[in-house]
């Protein structure tokens, strides 16, 4: 069974402490993998997609790795306005379809 | 602005009622999606459209129901036999022909049962 976790659940950082967000996959054949930010009571909104191992991609402060069995979201010097829900899905089979983990919950403190 | 439109933001239903979410879509995208999201959990994806007057069940489909008429459009229907409806809808579209697998979402409809 396709399957993907998230550690940690939660993380607090202060403002400038770079970290890493861990996105630990399962999947029979992966077609995709998807970073999505979260703000509370908002849809998600798309980052990064990865699509084989050792790819890499950034974008201001964030930047995403693909391993074969694992992906990490990389924040270097995080500010406040970083605070978020962070979203990590892959895709495999023959459809569209997402599996999305739990979500790791980002507080960037001044 | 191209993007996706969902309404209600918030929605209060009595129990044994049905209500219908909207969902629509300027971004000329094939694909389109429901999801559910409840606290602590992933996304569960509830029915998907590949195509106009077409759709399939995703993994948890039962007391759901959806239509497909047209491209822009496809309203979710939370029908009185969904046990536990209170959660947050999230709709998303996709181009849906690889490699562009990316799905964007709309802003989310909260529903809640009374």
């Amino acid at each position: 069974e396709d399957q993907v976790t998230q550690s940690p659940e939660a993380l607090r950082l202060q403002e400038g402490e770079s970290s890493s967000l861990n996105c630990s996959y399962t999947v029979s054949g992966l077609r995709g993998l998807f970073w999505y930010r979260q703000d509370p009571g908002k849809g998600p909104e798309f980052l990064f997609t990865l699509y084989s191992a050792g790819e890499e991609k950034e974008k201001e402060r964030l930047k995403a790795t693909l391993t074969k069995k694992e992906s990490f979201l990389h924040i270097t010097a995080p500010k406040p306005e970083d605070s978020a829900t962070y979203l990590c899905a892959v895709q495999s089979g023959g459809y569209n379809k997402l599996i999305f983990g739990a979500g790791t919950r980002l507080a960037v403190h001044p | 602005d191209g993007g996706i439109t969902q309404s209600p933001k918030y929605l209060f239903r009595k129990e044994g009622q049905n209500v219908t979410l909207s969902c629509e879509q300027n971004l000329n995208h094939d694909a389109m999606y429901w999801y559910r999201q409840d606290p602590g959990q992933g996304l569960r994806l509830i029915y998907y459209s590949q195509i106009v007057n077409d759709f399939q069940k995703g993994d948890i489909a039962e007391g759901y129901s959806v239509s497909r008429e047209k491209k822009e459009s496809f309203p979710l229907t939370v029908t009185s036999a969904q046990k536990n409806p209170t959660a947050f809808y999230l709709c998303a579209s996709s181009i849906g022909a690889p490699p562009y697998n990316e799905q964007f979402f709309g802003p989310g409809t909260r529903l809640t049962v009374l």
